[in-house]
């Protein structure tokens, strides 16, 4: 069936280095993606968002880029921080209408190391 | 400040006792939707309420329902919890569904079964 997914379970990078987490979905209906962050304990917290029309946007410290030829959504954090450390997942809507909810991706577990 | 309040933070049930977890939003929100969350694993959709309407995924178990007596408060009730229930349950919501929305989450109920 349709899905959305990660490539990597887990990602250890440096404080203070840039880190890129990808995400693959299936559905090429979907028109709007979304990164969340979710620390340990903790509902998902919203990052940033972007729709089909548009391949990158840009936040503090975050950017989005997205490839819809080949179906690939993926976030870049600049200049990490122990903070970022979280699990963060990927998600997609609304190919059936929005207030069906998003579909998750499997989650990315970043791990900042000092 | 504006939130999505989910209530109890940690609860314990005993095998086959019901028990309802809580959620309320200061949002004004119309649409509220409760998500499943089992360890290292993505949030999966239950159901949602469109103000009134309730709305059921497909594979959501017969053991779970949902009440929401006004636009502030939803509950969820398991009728008779099973050891795979143990998850973290998660509340959340959105302006009108509309295609494109976010999606502001609770931080969870933490749902232990002996």
């Amino acid at each position: 069936g349709e899905s959305v997914g990660l490539h990597l379970p887990t990602l250890s990078v440096q404080e203070g280095d840039n880190s890129i987490i990808n995400c693959a979905y299936s559905n090429s209906a979907s028109d709007y993606f979304i990164w969340y962050k979710q620390e340990s304990g903790k509902g998902p917290q919203f990052i940033i968002d972007i729709r089909s029309n548009m391949d990158k946007r840009q936040g503090q410290r975050v950017t989005v880029l997205l490839n819809k030829t080949v179906k690939h959504l993926s976030l870049q954090i600049a200049a990490t921080q122990p903070g970022d450390s979280a699990v963060y997942f990927c998600a997609e809507c609304c190919a059936g209408g929005g207030a069906d909810g998003l579909t998750f991706g499997k989650g990315t577990h970043l791990i900042i190391q000092p | 400040d504006a939130m999505v309040i989910q209530n109890p933070r940690y609860q314990v049930t005993q095998f086959g006792k019901p028990v309802t977890l809580s959620c309320s939003q200061t949002l004004n929100h119309n649409v509220m939707y409760w998500y499943q969350q089992k360890s290292s694993q993505a949030p999966k959709l239950l159901f949602h309420y469109y103000d009134k309407d309730f709305n059921n995924e497909a594979d959501t178990p017969d053991n779970f329902q949902s009440r929401r007596p006004n636009t502030s408060f939803c509950f969820l009730d398991i009728r008779s919890p099973g050891l795979g229930d143990a998850a973290m349950y998660l509340c959340a919501t959105s302006r009108d569904g509309s295609a494109g929305e976010k999606l502001f989450f609770g931080s969870g109920t933490q749902l232990s079964v002996l």
